[in-house]
């Protein structure tokens, strides 16, 4: 079955305590993304991945890193959580930047 | 800055209604692509529409359709016959089509569908 998987579903941490949410997809896609999903805000883009070891910015990538070593992995870590990135976590991957994104059924992280 | 406006935070209609849900964007940009993707109640992200902006006949998928005005930077959907199971956040986006490749999303419109 295609999918992205993502794990963690639910973490709760404290602060400083470094962490990684993990995102894989069995689709081959080229273009993988993280984005953060707040009340109000909507998604906002934290880094995005157009393929093995190219990676970018997106709107909010302050407090996070990403890596892309494999085609099908894009990992999000968080070195040093504060409360500020308490929220729901979201990865999705697609064939192309334009194309249908799929994403994961996310991770809601609560930073203590 | 590039930016997406959803105007509405919360609509609902009846079962059986049409509804419009607004999107305004802001680009200087000329080649791009925009989305509406559905978000019920498990959290799954789903795409509900895509348009490319130089095509100008509106995108249609079955009971959702959009309203493209380019000149006016506006990309409202509109879901027909509404049902029971379209109840979701509803989120614009769009993705300019040059080397950054960033997905730029509005806030969402959350949309009730009564009995």
């Amino acid at each position: 079955e295609a999918q992205v998987t993502q794990n963690p579903r639910y973490l709760i941490t404290v602060t400083g305590k470094k962490l990684t949410v993990t995102c894989s997809q069995n689709m081959n896609h080229e273009y993988m993304s993280w984005y953060r999903q707040d009340p109000g805000l909507g998604l906002r883009q934290i880094y995005y991945s157009m393929n093995v070891e190219v990676t970018d910015k997106g709107d909010v990538p302050e407090g996070y890193k990403v890596s892309r070593k494999e085609k099908r992995n894009f990992p999000l870590i968080l070195e040093s959580p504060s409360p500020n990135q308490t929220s729901l976590y979201f990865c999705a991957s697609s064939l192309r930047p334009y194309g249908t994104q799929y994403f994961g059924p996310g991770t809601r992280l609560l930073v203590l | 800055a590039q930016t997406v406006t959803q105007s509405q935070p919360e609509m609902s209609v009846q079962e059986a209604e049409t509804v419009t849900l607004s999107c305004t964007y802001d680009t200087s940009e000329s080649n791009y692509y925009l989305f509406w993707y559905k978000q019920p109640p498990s959290r799954q992200m789903i795409l509900v529409i895509r348009q490319e902006a130089y095509k100008q006949q509106n995108a249609t998928e079955n009971r959702f359709s959009v309203n493209f005005q380019k000149a006016a930077k506006s990309f409202s959907l509109k879901i027909s016959d509404s049902q029971l199971g379209d109840t979701a956040m509803y989120f614009c986006a769009f993705l300019i089509m040059d080397s950054n490749y960033q997905l730029i999303w509005g806030a969402g419109t959350k949309l009730i569908i009564k009995p």
